[in-house]
Formats: C-alpha cells, structure tokens, sequence
C-alpha cells in the first residue's frame, strides 16, 4: 500500500530533550516536506527536500533541522525542543504530474513539550 | 508572494443543504490550486486540483470547485451535506518556479452538519 509514515503518532516530552519524529515513503517520490499545524494558523511549512541531500527551509525552519540520506526516509530533528513547538507535525511527499507536485501526507505526529 | 484566504473558519450547515466553503487566493503567476480534507483525527487527503485545465473541478465525495481567475477565487461545494462531512477544509496554493512543491495554506474552515 503506497503510504506515508510517521513515528512515533503521540509524543510528550521536556524541553531541552533532543528528538526526532521519522518519516518515510514507499512511493519513491522525489520531494517531500514537513509542515506543522497550529489551531487558527492552518499548515505552515517547515523545510523541505527536492531530492537526496538536497533541503531548504520553508516558512518555520526555526528550531529544526533534517536531513535527506535516503530518498524514502526524511526525518525532523529538534535539537532542543521547547513548548512553543507543541504542535501537530505532518510529513507529506510529493508526486510530480507535469509540474504539479500531488502532495501525499502522512497521519501526524502529536508533540507536546512541557 | 502567494497566499491564501479562507473565509469563515466554521461553517454550519444543515444535512442535505448546500456546502460553500469560500477561498480566494494571490499570486502573480498561474496558480495550482488544490483542497485537501482533514477528518478528525487524521491526515490531510487531497479533495481535487485545479492544474489550468477545465475550470470546474469534480473531486472525491461529491465535492466540485470552480477556479474564477476574474475573482481570484476557487470556492469549494457540494450539493447536499452529509454527515460524513464534518471535518476541517484547507485550500492551497502551489509555490513558485523551483518551489512549485510547495504548498501554501489556508487557515482552514471547519465544516459542521445539523441533523
């Protein structure tokens, strides 16, 4: 089944405790990105990733980091996580048709930072 | 820059009335415009997409758009309401040149439906 992966679903953790919330396609998309959702603010893009070591910071970058080793997998690190990064986390992947990118999302990634 | 308006972050209808969720847009380029549907506690699905081609756009579940380049806008609708549409709407708009993957969103309209 060609889906999008996020682990782990719930997560609560201090501020200051590195993490990382992983994700991975099985749909060999080249593109894929990691948005977080505030209540009021809609999605907000927070860097993403054209291809193999290729990433760019989106509208959010602040407070994150990721990499792209692997073409299926594109993990977010947050080095020292704090509570204003309390969110619901999305990765998505895109299919290009033509020029439109078809984004795919993943079920979220709930953090709380306390 | 592009950008996107969702009017109306709840909408209440009743069952078997009409939806319109309303969205208008900005962009200095011939915008992709896309509505995606998220069900409570679940991911985004895309709904339908406007790539340039008919205006009109039928999606999933009985939901259709018009893309209106004269009113910026691309509002999305559905005859008669189900209760299997409550859920939160967001519109988008797709990004710029190299960036064309990314998506810019609204902030959402919530739909609720009356029995």
């Amino acid at each position: 089944e060609a889906q999008v992966t996020q682990n782990p679903r719930y997560l609560i953790t201090v501020t200051g405790k590195k993490l990382t919330v992983t994700c991975s396609q099985n749909m060999n998309h080249e593109y894929m990105s990691w948005y977080r959702q505030d209540p009021g603010l809609g999605l907000r893009q927070i860097y993403y990733s054209m291809n193999v070591e290729v990433t760019d910071k989106g509208d959010v970058p602040e407070g994150y980091k990721v990499s792209r080793k692997e073409k299926r997998n594109f993990p977010l690190i947050l080095e020292s996580p704090s509570p204003n990064q309390t969110s619901l986390y999305f990765c998505a992947s895109s299919l290009r048709q033509g020029i439109v990118y078809e984004q795919y999302f993943g079920p979220g990634t709930r953090l709380t930072v306390t | 820059a592009q950008s996107v308006t969702q009017l109306g972050s709840h909408v209440s209808v009743s069952e078997g009335a009409l939806v319109l969720l309303r969205c208008n847009y900005s962009s200095s380029v011939p915008p992709y415009l896309f509505w995606y549907v998220q069900y409570p506690n679940q991911g985004l699905q895309l709904l339908l997409k406007y790539t340039s081609a008919a205006t009109l756009v039928k999606g999933i579940n009985g939901f259709e758009a018009e893309f209106k380049k004269s009113e910026t806008s691309f509002h999305l609708t559905k005859p008669s309401a189900h209760m299997s549409d409550v859920a939160e709407y967001f519109c988008a708009v797709s990004g710029n040149g190299g960036s064309q993957g990314n998506l810019i969103f609204g902030k959402g309209t919530k739909l609720s439906v009356k029995p």
